[in-house]
């Protein structure tokens, strides 16, 4: 069974740099069936997809985010990361990561626990 | 870019009675790029159908999903008690990749 668990700051600053790291375990992030994705729920409980990445280092983002956002991913650790830079209060929100199966039926398969970060001075 | 909507935004419904949740996008959309999702308070987004009818592994018979065009439907044919959560639907586009959510359905207790 594959497990995500997402792990990073819960406070980040207006301005600065959010930084998340997902590890996967249960199963190998180099899979090639599999790309690798974040998504945030906001506190009035929308979601946003944000991007994903394949493990050769491919990625899509969401163009609404695409000026600020990087996925990167380490497959000696079977872990990628995301950074969002220069952050304000609407990116409040949980960040999830998630498996995607990209073939047919396109899908978020299974989910991190979600990890909820603020900025806030 | 296709806007997802979903009605209603809450049905109250009682134990063992159907519920029938629609999701609607703005253009046209492949059935097999339509999924839908049950939330429960403090937990992930869980996968419950796929491909707008395929049900993911372990989900019970009672949900089934259906549609074509612009408009999707998720039924749950009698309510269990563990039924009640908000349920969101998903559209993928291809080109280029773009996953949306529409705003969600809360199911709860009449």
């Amino acid at each position: 069974q594959v497990q995500l668990q997402e792990s990073g700051p819960g406070l980040v600053k207006p301005s600065q740099t959010l930084s998340l790291t997902c590890s996967v375990s249960g199963g190998s992030i180099s899979s090639g069936t599999y790309y690798w994705s974040w998504i945030r729920q906001y506190p009035g409980k929308g979601l946003e997809w944000i991007g994903y990445i394949y493990y050769s280092g491919t990625t899509y983002y969401n163009p609404s985010l695409k000026s600020r956002v990087t996925i990167s991913v380490d497959t000696s650790e079977n872990q990628f990361s995301l950074k969002v830079s220069s952050v304000t209060a609407a990116d409040t929100a949980v960040y999830y990561c998630a498996r995607v199966f990209q073939g047919f039926g396109p899908r978020f398969e299974y989910w991190g626990q979600g990890t909820l970060v603020t900025v806030s001075s | 870019e296709s806007v997802v909507t979903q009605s209603p935004g809450t049905l109250s419904l009682s134990p063992g009675e159907r519920a029938t949740l629609s999701c609607r996008a703005s253009q046209s959309v492949s059935s097999s790029y339509v999924a839908w999702y049950q939330q429960k308070p403090g937990q992930a987004p869980r996968l419950l159908i796929y491909g707008a009818s395929s049900r993911a592994s372990g989900i019970p018979d009672r949900f089934s999903g259906s549609g074509s065009g612009t408009d999707f439907t998720l039924t749950i044919s009698r309510l269990e008690p563990e039924d009640f959560a908000v349920y969101f639907c998903q559209h993928y586009g291809s080109s280029p990749p773009l996953y949306t959510f529409g705003p969600g359905t809360k199911v709860d207790i009449k």
